[in-house]
């Protein structure tokens, strides 16, 4: 069974910073991607970026990339040069390519305060 | 710009009662899917459908009924709410193809007294 574990509730960061959000699963599966949403405060879930498992490249977009450490299954988010409007809840999710359902199963987030 | 409109923004239940949770999406996207959000966690699947008249068990269905009586439209039946059920439900939408990402509604905020 798939499982996501994001470890630090909360997070903090001064305006300009950079913030990096960790995140580990559990998939018995060769072929998945992690993505990552962002909420906002007004519950809207917004998408960041994604990493396939089958990528030994780490994806980029635009401030957002992904530290990704697939032996260890472990990925990490990083935020460059962030802003207040950065803050919010960050999760990290897992879809699996087997069942090819789209099915998303999600981290229990990291709330993210960027201070200016 | 794809859309998932979720239907009421807001509900208060009785324990007992029958509630409909309403989702709408003009994606054209086959995939539609119910999450639960309860407080300082993430989203968990109840339940979702490949398409009009599909409906498919997520990972915690208990007490949830689905209907997918068209592409578009999508609802989630609570038949007797239970305050355990109190929850923020989101619905979303995708081609079904685990390589992209989903869309999501703004959520429905249920409080079942």
């Amino acid at each position: 069974a798939q499982r996501v574990t994001q470890v630090q509730p909360t997070g903090s960061s001064q305006w300009g910073e950079e913030v990096t959000l960790d995140c580990s699963y559990e998939t018995s599966e060769y072929f998945y991607r992690i993505f990552w949403y962002r909420q906002l405060f007004s519950g809207e879930m917004v998408f960041l970026i994604y990493q396939p498992s089958f990528d030994t490249q780490n994806q980029r977009s635009g401030r957002y990339s992904v530290v990704f450490q697939k032996s260890f299954k472990s990925i990490s988010l990083v935020i460059s040069a962030s802003q207040p409007e950065d803050s919010g809840t960050y999760f990290c999710a897992l879809s699996e390519l087997i069942t090819n359902t789209g099915k998303l199963t999600f981290g229990d987030g990291t709330v993210l305060t960027v201070k200016p | 710009e794809a859309a998932v409109t979720q239907s009421p923004r807001n509900k208060v239940a009785v324990t007992g009662g029958k509630v409909t949770l309403s989702c709408n999406q003009t994606n054209n996207h086959n995939n539609m899917y119910w999450y639960r959000q309860d407080t300082g966690h993430g989203l968990r699947l109840i339940h979702y459908s490949y398409g009009a008249g599909s409906t498919e068990k997520g990972d915690i269905p208990d007490g949830y009924k689905a209907s997918r009586p068209s592409q578009e439209n999508f609802s989630l039946i609570l038949e007797l709410a239970t305050p355990s059920q109190t929850s923020v439900y989101f619905c979303a939408s995708g081609t079904g193809k685990s390589a992209e990402t989903l869309y999501f509604g703004s959520g429905t905020r249920l409080t079942v007294l």
